[in-house]
C-alpha cells in the first residue's frame, strides 16, 4: 500500500533532550512537509522540502531542524531550543512543483510529550 | 492566500445531508478551494477541491457560488464516521504557493445517531 508512515505514534522525552521524529513516504512525491498542531488549533507549518537536499523554513521553524537526504524520508528533529515542544506533529507529502494543484497526503501523526 | 471563515461547530443527524459552509470573500481568480477533514487524533484527509465549477467525488460535493466568495461542502448521507473537524482552505495554483495551505480552526461536525 502506498502512503506515509510516521513513527512512533506516541513519544515521551525529558526536557532538554533532542528528539527526532520519523517520516517516510512511498508515494514518489517530491514535496514533503512538517506541521505542528496544538489542542483546538489549526496546523502550522514548520519546514517543507520541495526536492532532495533542499528545504525551507515554514512559519514556526525556530527550535526545529530537518534533513532531506532521500526522496522518501524527511525526519524532523525537535531540539532543546524549542520552548514548547509538546504537540501533535504531522508529516505530509505532495506531488510538488510539477502539479498545478497540490493535494497533500498526511501521515497518522506523532504525539510528542516533553516531561 | 485568501482567508476563510467557517462556523465553529455543526450537528447533523445520521443519514441526512451535512452542509458545511465556508466564506472566502477575498478569494482571487486563480485560487482553488480545498476541503480536508481531520478525525480526532489522526492526520487530515483530503476530501475535494474546486476552482469555479461544482465538483463531486465519492466522498462529497462542493458547491461554489458564482461570485466565488463562498462555498458549501455537502456530505449527502452523513454517517457516524463522518464526525470530524472540516477545514476549508483556499490556495493559489502557482508552484510558488506549493507550501501554503493556511489552516484555520475548521468546523467541528458531530453526526448524531
Amino acid at each position: 500500500d502506498g502512503g506515509i508512515t510516521q513513527s512512533p505514534k506516541y513519544l515521551f522525552r525529558k526536557e532538554g533532550q533532542n528528539v527526532t521524529l520519523s517520516c517516510e513516504q512511498n508515494l514518489n512525491h517530491d514535496a514533503m512537509y512538517w506541521y505542528r498542531q496544538d489542542p483546538g488549533q489549526g496546523l502550522r507549518l514548520i519546514y517543507y522540502s520541495q526536492i532532495v537536499n533542499d528545504f525551507q523554513k515554514g512559519d514556526i521553524a525556530e527550535g526545529y531542524s530537518v534533513s532531506r537526504e532521500k526522496k522518501e524520508s524527511f525526519p524532523l528533529t525537535v531540539t532543546s531550543a524549542q520552548k514548547n515542544p509538546t504537540a501533535f506533529y504531522l508529516c505530509a507529502s505532495s506531488l510538488g512543483l510539477q502539479s498545478s494543484y497540490n493535494e497533500q497526503f498526511f501521515g497518522p501523526g506523532t504525539r510528542l510529550t516533553v516531561l | 492566500d485568501a482567508k476563510t471563515t467557517q462556523p465553529t461547530s455543526m450537528d447533523c443527524a445520521e443519514g441526512r445531508a451535512a452542509n458545511l459552509p465556508c466564506n472566502h470573500s477575498t478569494i482571487s481568480g486563480n485560487e482553488y478551494v480545498y476541503w480536508y477533514r481531520q478525525i480526532h487524533s489522526q492526520g487530515p484527509q483530503y476530501i475535494i477541491h474546486g476552482l469555479k465549477n461544482n465538483e463531486t467525488n465519492e466522498m462529497a460535493s462542493l458547491i461554489i457560488t458564482e461570485d466565488r466568495k463562498s462555498s458549501t461542502l455537502i456530505l449527502p448521507h452523513a454517517t457516524l464516521r463522518d464526525t470530524a473537524v472540516y477545514y476549508c482552505i483556499v490556495r493559489g495554483a502557482n508552484a510558488g504557493n506549493n507550501r501554503k495551505l493556511i489552516w484555520g480552526l475548521g468546523t467541528s461536525l458531530a453526526v448524531n445517531p
